[in-house]
């Protein structure tokens, strides 16, 4: 199946701080990608859908200012976290289309810890 | 109401058991439904893949569809503690711009 990565599978910060996370789509093109982010024992909440060239759609309730997606070409797109903040500690987990009928496959996700 | 629902376990089984995970929805413009499998802290793996009602089989994997009951499944047989994960159903609806909408997740554990 398609691989995706994602870079870094963990990150600490401080609050106050950016943080970016890079997703790749490392043997095929994706000109979609998905954000998500996960709590503990909690399902996938869909943050935004990035498009290659164009601005991210962002889900409601999502602070498209605090969370600012780039999908500069067909095999990265990048989530920064802006002025993190504790409660944005999350697990969060990119996706990209692959294929028709498109399938989605999962990078491993990052984990964020903001202290 | 939640549009996908799904038992979030925990579910135990002794190793070598047929495993039943099951989803049902509120909406039936879903029209593919996909099983993933993941585990702790790791992103979700594509299991199965179906699209409307029927049965789909991959090794020791069925998938099962039933539209008229809004009502998924995923069977494992002769379940292996390498199973032990946490199992979600996701759904998709036609020009849905492929947003999945995921249940809570099954966790589940084989035992030896």
């Amino acid at each position: 199946g398609a691989v995706v990565s994602q870079h870094p599978s963990r990150v600490i910060c401080k609050s106050g701080t950016s943080v970016k996370i890079e997703c790749r789509s490392l043997d095929f093109q994706a000109t979609t990608m998905f954000w998500y982010r996960q709590f503990p024992k909690q399902s996938l909440m869909l943050m935004a859908t990035s498009n290659e060239g164009s601005k991210a759609t962002y889900e409601q309730g999502v602070e498209k200012d605090k969370f600012l997606i780039n999908h500069a070409s067909l095999t990265l797109s990048t989530l920064t976290v802006t002025s993190a903040h504790p409660e944005d500690s999350s697990f969060y987990i990119c996706s990209a289309l692959e294929g028709a009928p498109s399938e989605q496959y999962f990078g491993p996700g990052t984990r964020l810890t903001v202290t | 109401q939640k549009e996908v629902e799904q038992d979030p376990g925990p579910l135990s089984v002794p190793e070598g058991a047929i495993v039943s995970l099951n989803c049902t929805y509120s909406n039936s413009a879903f029209q593919y439904f996909m099983w993933y499998r993941q585990y702790s802290r790791k992103g979700p793996e594509l299991l199965m893949y179906t699209y409307s009602s029927g049965n789909k089989e991959d090794g020791r994997f069925t998938a099962q569809v039933d539209k008229s009951s809004k009502y998924i499944s995923l069977f494992i047989r002769d379940s292996q503690p390498s199973d032990s994960a946490t199992y979600l159903c996701a759904m998709r609806k036609t020009g849905g711009g492929n947003k999945l909408t995921f249940g809570t997740g099954t966790q589940l554990k084989v035992e030896l």
